[in-house]
């Protein structure tokens, strides 16, 4: 059962469009939601993230906005440039039967921002 | 620093051989853990340890041992690879049990069963 569903799939923006990924969660005792970058060959690397009593947060061009009653929340990339090209995973975080927290990530987008 | 090493950086088994998957973090992390990576299906966990000394199951155990074997190492085992097993293997540490600090990842171990 996916706990935490991404979209799109995959992503082609033009060089200075706007990105937009999208999640959603059914679990409410979801406390956590962080957005990771993730460069071919490398490992994830974290981006930004928001905790469920902020509706936005703003990190340079990047921005997570999040809708509590909805269970959604979404990552804006303004001025996307091709540097910007990765994968991109969006995780929430719960504690777990033996109390510690431990990450549920979306499946990941794929983003290629054109020149 | 080096942060997240893991070792080996691509591996080749076939069906039934055993190997370990080798990850050291230089950080002083209290946590670690173990994820692996298919292709439409984003990163799973597959065993996590909170603190040295303890580890726990995550979403996809099956097939797979940990063992902690201090508080910068962390190992995965196969015992018996599976070309289902075929995958990308990342180990990440953090420095407390709480998530609302960065997951530090190493750059993966690619292991193709065959």
């Amino acid at each position: 059962q996916q706990q935490v569903k991404q979209s799109p799939q995959s992503l082609i923006v033009q060089k200075g469009g706007i990105s937009i990924i999208n999640c959603a969660y059914e679990n409410t005792a979801f406390d956590y939601f962080p957005w990771y970058q993730q460069f071919p060959g490398k490992g994830p690397a974290l981006l930004i993230a928001i905790r469920p009593d902020v509706s936005e947060k703003k990190e340079g061009r990047f921005t997570i906005s999040f809708n509590k009653s909805a269970k959604q929340f979404s990552l804006h990339i303004m001025d996307s440039q091709p540097g910007d090209s990765a994968t991109y995973f969006c995780a929430a975080s719960s504690v777990r039967d033996s109390g510690y927290s431990t990450l549920t990530f979306g499946k990941g987008t794929m983003l290629l921002v054109s020149p | 620093n080096a942060g997240v090493t893991q070792t080996p950086k691509f591996q080749v088994l076939k069906t039934g051989q055993s190997m370990t998957l080798q990850c050291a973090q230089d950080m002083n992390h209290n946590s670690m853990y173990w994820y692996r990576q298919d292709p439409g299906m984003g990163l799973r966990l597959i065993y996590y340890s909170a603190s040295e000394g303890t580890t726990d199951k995550g979403e996809v155990p099956n097939g797979y041992n940990v063992s902690r074997l201090n508080k910068r190492e962390f190992s995965l085992r196969l015992e018996s690879a599976a070309p289902s097993q075929t995958s990308v293997y990342f180990c990440a540490s953090i420095s407390g049990t709480e998530l609302n600090s960065p997951l530090h990842f190493g750059n993966g171990t690619r292991l193709t069963v065959t």
